[in-house]
């Protein structure tokens, strides 16, 4: 069964400092992993995707993706609160896209001015 | 991103009536769009995958019958809730697959079934 995993939260951060948000995933074979932002009442709109063990940064945003650990992270430097949102963590399975995405619940993250 | 638009936004409907809602690609030719369900405070749930000019594959669980998905070309999917009632109420929210992997969302649809 595929999961995903995230902390519910609410997680909350001060403005200007960096929120860290974690996800973790049962399938082994999974290839693409996204971040997501939802902000209330509105769909998921993307933020991130990362394919390869590492680092990626664009922007404020960098995900890190440890695949031996099944395990894929966001960080928000010198968050704002505009930056207020739900954070989803969603994985591809081994097929590919063309299969769908499996999400977790979302983290809350709250940014306090 | 590719852009997608979802109507209506927001339906209210008796029970035992069914509601159309529509998926459109804007600026992408959509070969796979995929339907979402999403109820309160809870996580986005694939309901099914929508294949151009085939049939949809659906999740576990989800009932053909009842959600009806016609990807008749490129720009539009439908999902149609048939006799709709209170526990179908939930949000609805399509997306595409652009490229390999990356998928785009609609607005959402926002259905409440009295």
């Amino acid at each position: 069964q595929k999961e995903v995993e995230q902390n519910s939260g609410p997680l909350s951060v001060p403005e200007g400092a960096i929120a860290s948000l974690n996800c973790t995933y049962s399938d082994r074979g999974s290839q693409s992993f996204f971040w997501y932002r939802q902000y209330s009442g509105k769909s998921p709109e993307l933020i991130m995707f990362i394919y390869s063990n590492g680092d990626k940064e664009d922007g404020r945003f960098t995900a890190q993706l440890n695949k031996a650990s099944q395990y894929v992270s966001l960080l928000i430097r010198d968050s704002q609160p505009s930056d207020s949102a739900t954070y989803l963590c969603a994985v591809n399975p081994p097929g590919g896209g063309a299969d769908g995405l499996t999400f977790g619940k979302g983290t809350h993250l709250i940014i306090q001015p | 991103g590719a852009v997608v638009s979802q109507h209506p936004s927001r339906v209210i409907c008796k029970s035992g009536t069914s509601v159309k809602i529509e998926c459109r690609s804007l600026d992408f030719q959509a070969t796979t769009m995929f339907w979402y369900r999403q109820f309160p405070k809870q996580s986005l749930m694939l309901m099914a995958t929508s294949n151009e000019g085939s049939k949809a594959t659906y999740e576990q669980g989800v009932e053909k019958d009842k959600f009806l998905i016609n990807h008749a070309s490129l720009t539009l999917s439908t999902l149609t809730v048939t006799s709709a009632h209170p526990e179908d109420s939930s949000f609805y929210i399509c997306s595409l697959l652009a490229g390999l992997n990356t998928q785009y969302f609609g607005p959402g649809t926002r259905l409440t079934v009295l």
